[in-house]
């Protein structure tokens, strides 16, 4: 699988604030997808961002609020943009496996705790 | 009604035991099916998948599937205190050239006791 990085592992930030999360992908891949996961809760799909066009985002989850660069097949950015306390978060930064099922792996997450 | 929904837990098996993790998803489309185990202050890892009805067996691992009851499962054999974690189920509505959504259940949480 592939090896998948992302940068800030975590942060503490101020309301109103906002803070690009960067993750980087050993292969090239189509898709990247961004997760969130809510203190106590599952995974929620953000958007998916595929390079050279406009991420797709899922619903409640606006390009305003959440707006990603795909600059090319192994680099993506997230920014949460305007933070309050409840994007305290960690967001997840994932790609589709080999195994031909579109199956996911992720990276080690960043935890964002916003004060 | 959820997508994807699993028994939060705690389940709780004594070392040794099977233990045995439940899935039921409502779309009656969907294509193939994961199980990911979550250590607390970690990613989730993909341990199981499973694309046809029956079961897949990977070590101490086996995944179940009906899709006509719309049911997915893990049995662990052999539960060992390392196996403590939350497990997810995740299915996937889809997956073709330029699309690809996998939904979460909320996870069960396994504990292991000595």
């Amino acid at each position: 699988s592939a090896v998948i990085s992302q940068k800030p592992s975590r942060d503490i930030c101020q309301r109103g604030t906002s803070l690009t999360i960067q993750c980087q992908v050993d292969s090239q891949v189509t898709m990247m997808f961004w997760y969130r996961q809510q203190p106590g809760q599952s995974l929620t799909l953000i958007a998916t961002a595929n390079q050279g066009s406009e991420a797709t985002y899922e619903s409640g989850f606006v390009i305003d609020k959440f707006p990603i660069s795909r600059p090319n097949l192994t680099f993506s950015t997230l920014t949460v943009s305007n933070m309050s306390p409840e994007d305290s978060s960690i967001y997840l930064c994932s790609v589709i496996g080999q195994g031909g099922a579109g199956e996911l792996f992720f990276g080690e997450g960043s935890r964002l705790t916003v004060l | 009604q959820k997508e994807v929904e699993q028994n939060s837990g705690p389940l709780s098996v004594p070392e040794g035991a099977i233990a045995s993790l439940n899935c039921t998803y409502s779309d009656r489309g969907s294509q193939s099916f994961f199980w990911y185990r979550q250590y607390s202050g970690k990613s989730p890892e993909l341990i199981m998948s499973i694309y046809s009805n029956g079961d897949k067996e990977d070590g101490r691992f086996t995944a179940q599937l009906n899709k006509a009851s719309q049911y997915v499962s893990l049995l662990i054999r052999d539960s060992q205190p390392s196996d403590s974690a939350t497990y997810l189920c995740a299915v996937n509505k889809g997956f073709s050239g330029g699309y690809n959504k996998l939904i979460f259940g909320a996870g069960t949480r396994l504990a292991v006791h000595p």
